[in-house]
């Protein structure tokens, strides 16, 4: 499957843990970006990274949130002490080129914070 | 700050009508893209439209991007059930930046 492969697909965390979402780009793809979606809204941007740099993060919370796209391995969102309002489903893209003509999306990971 | 509008937001009809749904804002875009989504996956690319007036065909879908670019229109004939789903618009800038969604038309079509 050379789609993008985001995992776990579900994932459920108690107030205060740690969520660790994972995101493998389609093969040859070296950008990444991280969207949230809530219930019956659209896809609302968080953060894209280049290997092993941070393009743009405009749209990720300043505080508990982080990501990375290592040299080696898949991309990373990192929410440390979750809390109920993080629950939502967070969508990984992939592109071939810094040209934004159209990106590939994962299946998702669907976050819920009990 | 860039804002998509997407209209109707929900829209339910009979299985071999025809619609049209509608993606606006009032900033310019160096490119609009429309994508479906089904429940429980992720959104698919349909098309990308690039140039003000440029009109692209996709089986029985149509696109339209405007001749200002800042608005493109998704008209489908004969609508199928297997054309339901979350029907996103999404745009950006400059051919560099970010690319921002709309908050979808959700389509049924009932058979």
């Amino acid at each position: 499957n050379a789609g993008v492969m985001q995992n776990p697909r579900h994932l459920v965390r108690r107030r205060g843990q740690e969520a660790r979402l994972r995101c493998s780009p389609m093969k040859g793809h070296s950008h990444v970006y991280w969207y949230r979606q809530l219930p019956e809204e659209g896809l609302k941007f968080m953060v894209y990274l280049q290997k092993e740099n941070i393009i743009d993060e405009s749209g990720m919370p300043k505080e508990r949130f982080s990501a990375e796209f290592p040299k080696e391995g898949p991309s990373i969102l990192r929410i440390q002490q979750v809390v109920r309002g993080d629950s939502a489903a967070y969508f990984c893209a992939s592109s071939p080129s810094v040209l934004n003509y159209g990106y590939t999306f994962g299946s998702g990971t669907r976050l819920t914070v009990v | 700050t860039q804002l998509l509008e997407q209209s109707p937001q929900f829209l339910s009809i009979q299985e071999g009508e025809n619609l049209t749904v509608y993606c606006n804002s009032s900033s310019v875009f160096s490119s609009l893209q429309w994508y479906r989504q089904e429940p429980g996956e992720g959104p698919v690319l349909l098309v990308t439209v690039v140039t003000g007036g440029e009109v692209k065909k996709l089986k029985r879908l149509t696109f339209q991007f405007g001749d200002a670019r800042k608005d493109s229109s998704l008209h489908i004939t004969a609508a199928q059930p297997g054309d339901t789903g979350l029907y996103l618009c999404a745009g950006a800038e400059t051919s560099y930046d970010k690319v921002i969604f709309g908050p979808g038309t959700s389509l049924s079509v009932i058979p």
